[in-house]
């Protein structure tokens, strides 16, 4: 089981703006990294650190941090971030863990 | 731009050992931290261990018994060796360039290989 959580499944309405989660307590010492997943396709980094954006990442995206929860938010979600998203930082132990994943929906 | 290309047979027999390979283009593995992750058909991601250019490992605690990472810095290449496999190793393996931040982390996997299914079936 992971020690990240996130919910699986969440939906907005085109152009509107949609936040999504991911708990842990190792979260309180680690910043967390998420990444882009579309169908047949490799993890996209989306956002790292505090809240960087790797080049050709549009601005829509950005990341946030409290306590246990770090979270990713897309302001005027478009049709084409409809995908998983996952989240990424370090456990209790110091491995790289990985949250479930959320599935965006974008209508 | 860096690219990674991951390469290997796509079936495995169980018990056998999976061997991946992961070639690095466009940059150097010297001076990064090199890592593989694997996906389950419709789950999600799992971190299986890393190795720095310098040949140093850390490998997930669930798996650590039966993997080994290398490096080959003159091939610019990495490797992935993965023991006793069972079905349940079935997966999409990728090869990912872990970038490793000192204090409080915000470590990222920046450039990734687009994938090989591995089959562990008889």
């Amino acid at each position: 089981s992971s020690e990240l959580t996130q919910d699986p499944a969440v939906s907005v309405a085109l152009g509107q703006t949609v936040r999504i989660t991911c708990q842990g307590d190792s979260l309180r010492s680690y910043y967390a990294s998420w990444y882009q997943q579309k169908p047949g396709q490799a993890p996209v980094l989306v956002i790292y650190g505090k809240n960087n954006r790797p080049s050709g990442i549009p601005d829509r995206f950005s990341g946030s941090s409290s306590g246990n929860t770090a979270s990713l938010t897309i302001t005027g979600a478009q049709a084409e971030d409809e995908a998983d998203y996952y989240c990424n930082s370090r456990d209790s132990s110091g491995n790289w863990v990985f949250g479930g994943g959320t599935k965006l929906t974008v209508l | 731009q860096v690219q990674l290309q991951e390469s290997g047979p796509g079936l495995v027999k169980p018990s056998e050992t999976l061997s991946l390979t992961c070639t690095v283009s466009g940059g150097s593995i010297s001076s990064y931290y090199w890592s593989w992750i694997r996906q389950p058909p419709g789950k999600g991601l799992e971190w299986i261990g890393y190795i720095y250019y310098s040949g140093s490992t850390n490998y997930n605690p669930s798996l650590k018994s039966r993997v080994t990472i290398s490096v080959d810095t003159s091939k610019n290449q990495f490797s992935l060796k993965l023991s006793s496999v069972t079905a349940a190793d079935t997966a999409v393996y990728y090869c990912a360039r872990l970038i490793a931040v000192a204090g409080l982390g915000g470590d990222y996997f920046d450039y990734w290989g687009q994938g090989t299914l591995v089959t562990v079936s008889s």
